[in-house]
């Protein structure tokens, strides 16, 4: 079964763009149907989605980080990527990647989730 | 944009049956069968247990069911167990800008 995980750095400095790669194994991001996204859940917090991308590129936003927020995908590696930019204290939190149902929006496989610490 | 409401807490003892409640508005969850529901034990990734509202993935336990009425829509653990005890939220698709709307999740303790 399709199966996703996150890398990239643990800790970023404050003001520096966070950059966090998926990769899918067992399943090709390029088929329809499906989005592909990030979510975040801040310590102790709740759950937060950040954007998704579809396999033609098309990428859909949270209206409260669009404007720190770029996701792109490389089909050839089966890889989609995260770019939060001006990052804070603030941005602190566990971030997970997980493929998305089109349309009705159910998350599911997740990714095992990274730590990105934004501290200096 | 807010979030959908959930209780922050609910409990119940091995056994017995409870229900989380997630509530939105028309343009979200009650506008839609999209709700979806998932399970997150501490320190782990959060698991879909529910899709469209009342379907179960393959796998999961015929214990959890979903329904909606309205604005509200509800996930029901029947026979409690201990490895229950995890945090619980839920998902709507929404027509605003937004796209995804999460609950602010429920803590789930089995007495």
């Amino acid at each position: 079964q399709v199966q996703l995980q996150e890398s990239g750095p643990g800790l970023v400095k404050p003001s520096q763009t966070l950059s966090l790669t998926c990769t899918v194994s067992s399943g090709s991001i390029s088929i329809g149907g499906y989005y592909w996204s990030w979510i975040r859940q801040h310590p102790g917090k709740g759950l937060e989605w950040i954007a998704y991308i579809y396999y033609n590129g098309y990428t859909y936003y949270n209206p409260s980080l669009k404007s720190r927020v770029t996701m792109s995908l490389d089909t050839s590696k089966n890889q989609f990527f995260l770019n939060l930019s001006s990052v804070t204290a603030a941005d602190t939190a566990v971030y997970y990647c997980a493929r998305v149902k089109a349309v009705a929006n159910w998350f599911d496989p997740w990714g095992q989730g990274t730590l990105v610490t934004v501290s200096s | 944009q807010s979030a959908l409401t959930q209780p922050a807490s609910v409990s119940g003892s091995p056994g017995q049956s409870i229900t989380v409640s997630c509530t939105g508005t028309s343009s979200d969850l009650g506008g839609y069968n999209y709700v979806s529901w998932y399970q997150q034990h501490s320190g782990k990734a959060p698991k879909l247990i529910i899709y469209d509202v009342s379907n179960r993935p393959s796998g999961v336990s015929n214990r959890f069911s979903g329904s909606k009425s309205g604005n509200t829509a509800s996930l029901t653990i029947s026979g409690l167990q201990a490895e229950d005890e995890a945090d619980y939220y839920c998902t709507s698709y929404t027509s605003r800008s937004a796209h995804v709307l999460f609950g602010g999740g429920t803590k789930l303790t089995v007495l």
